[in-house]
């Protein structure tokens, strides 16, 4: 068990430009998922996967935002057109969830990405 | 639906006295319940889960958390705090209902005074 792995750690970008992280899952897990986190808040949801099928977004995730899990390995995270309001930590988890059991299989997180758009 | 309140954003303690964080929930469904740390730039670390077998659970790092029904409750306590346990705290929630969605609260923080 390597743990859950982001890159980067940290990314400064100006606004309008595209960024891209990736997140790479423990090696069996077979869900993904991306938090945010902004500071002083918990994080919150923005999608996740089974595999390589994207199961749900949060209305968080505005159209500029897109992630993908090809081959139900790792995951890529991209977003569009920065704006200011973008800055935050990007937080990957996996879990082992499978069948009835995806609710109680603890998340396990990455170190996480933070985006700073100047 | 879920939802999670930790009831107070900060916590301050002196070294040796006991820590006890608060949280409370909404679930539809038998939840499952989680807590989480999360040092200065570090990542997330599970602390302890409730997934409906014993009521009172323990955890890593003398941490444990009591489950009760009748009051939406999951507090998380230790009896001693060691400067080390200085981090921030989150309570999460999950259910049937939420398809794998995990639901944290805003956090408490926790300072420990010498």
């Amino acid at each position: 068990d390597t743990g859950v792995s982001q890159d980067p750690r940290h990314k400064i970008t100006k606004r309008g430009q595209n960024v891209t992280f990736r997140c790479d899952p423990i090696s069996e897990h077979n869900r993904l998922y991306w938090y945010r986190q902004t500071l002083g808040q918990g994080p919150e949801f923005l999608t996740y996967f089974q595999n390589e099928a994207q199961l749900e977004k949060s209305r968080l995730l505005s159209d500029r935002f897109s992630a993908e899990r090809p081959k139900g390995s790792f995951s890529t995270l991209e977003i569009q057109r920065t704006e200011q309001g973008d800055s935050a930590m990007y937080l990957c988890a996996s879990s082992s969830g499978t069948g009835g059991s995806f609710y109680n299989s603890p998340l396990h997180f990455g170190n996480g990405t933070r985006l700073t758009v100047t | 639906a879920q939802s999670v309140t930790q009831l107070d954003s900060h916590v301050s303690v002196s070294e040796g006295t006991p820590v006890l964080l608060r949280c409370n929930y909404s679930s539809s469904y038998s939840p499952s319940l989680f807590w989480y740390v999360q040092h200065p730039n570090k990542g997330l670390q599970l602390l302890l889960k409730y997934t409906s077998a014993a009521t009172l659970v323990k955890g890593i790092n003398g941490f444990e958390a009591e489950f009760k029904k009748s009051e939406t409750s999951f507090h998380l306590t230790k009896p001693s705090a060691h400067m080390s346990d200085a981090a921030e705290y989150f309570c999460v929630v999950s259910d049937r209902d939420s398809w794998g969605k995990f639901q944290f609260g805003a956090g408490t923080q926790v300072v420990v005074t010498p």
